[in-house]
């Protein structure tokens, strides 16, 4: 079946630091993959997606590039701010699962001023 | 106003007590699902419904029941509730469509049973 690995956490940076959270997959198919965040407090929110090889998702400075050949989406951004402090979720949707959602576990994420 | 909304947001309740947990959604969606959060674990599907006259369990459905009112209401029910149900709960909406696959979630439901 389908799962999800990611990065565990806790990852803790300074403001202005690089982000890589790390996200890999397996799946029978061919997946869409999608990276979700989740503040304090609240649902989780879509950050970005990519829904086919080599595709670039990207929001808010994040980045995150779908690589088939190593089943990855890893999740970037270049320079962190205090308010993206959440926890963040690789996911992964095929038409094997009827188009659910498979989630990693989460990683929270803390950035310091 | 928010697009799904869950009622309630806190709830505190005893063992062996049924508990219902309420989803609705203005977004028009016909697919809704509820999901478990725990720490550590990530989110886990309990129940999905693609349309009103269809449900489905999910990876954890065992203690939990669902009933689809309309297109725009889900409720999870735990008919008696055990302290291993305490947890975040998050109810999830989406289209089929080129956007088949992003999900909409409410804010959750904090539960915990003593």
């Amino acid at each position: 079946g389908d799962s999800v690995t990611q990065m565990e956490g806790p990852v803790t940076l300074s403001e202005e630091a690089c982000l890589t959270i790390n996200c890999t997959y397996t799946a029978t198919g061919y997946p869409s993959l999608f990276w979700y965040v989740q503040y304090p407090g609240e649902g989780l929110q879509l950050l970005l997606k990519a829904t086919k090889a080599d595709d670039k998702g990207s929001n808010k400075g994040f980045e995150a590039t779908y690589r088939k050949e190593t089943t990855s989406f890893h999740l970037e951004k270049g320079s962190v701010q205090v308010s993206d402090s959440a926890v963040y979720f690789c996911a992964l949707s095929d038409a094997g699962s009827n188009y659910k959602l498979t989630f990693g576990k989460g990683t929270l994420l803390t950035v310091n001023p | 106003d928010a697009d799904v909304t869950q009622t309630p947001r806190n709830r505190i309740t005893k063992t062996g007590k049924r508990i219902m947990l309420e989803c609705s959604q203005t977004k028009g969606h016909d697919r809704m699902y509820w999901y478990r959060q725990d720490p550590g674990l990530g989110l886990r599907l309990i129940y999905y419904s693609f349309d009103v006259k269809d449900i489905n369990k999910g990876e954890i459905s065992d203690g939990y029941s669902v009933s689809r009112q309309a297109q725009a209401k889900f409720s999870l029910s735990l008919e008696s509730a055990i302290p291993n149900q305490t947890a975040l709960y998050f109810c999830a909406t989406s289209e089929p469509g080129q956007g088949l696959d992003t999900q909409y979630f409410g804010p959750g439901t904090r539960l915990t049973v003593l």
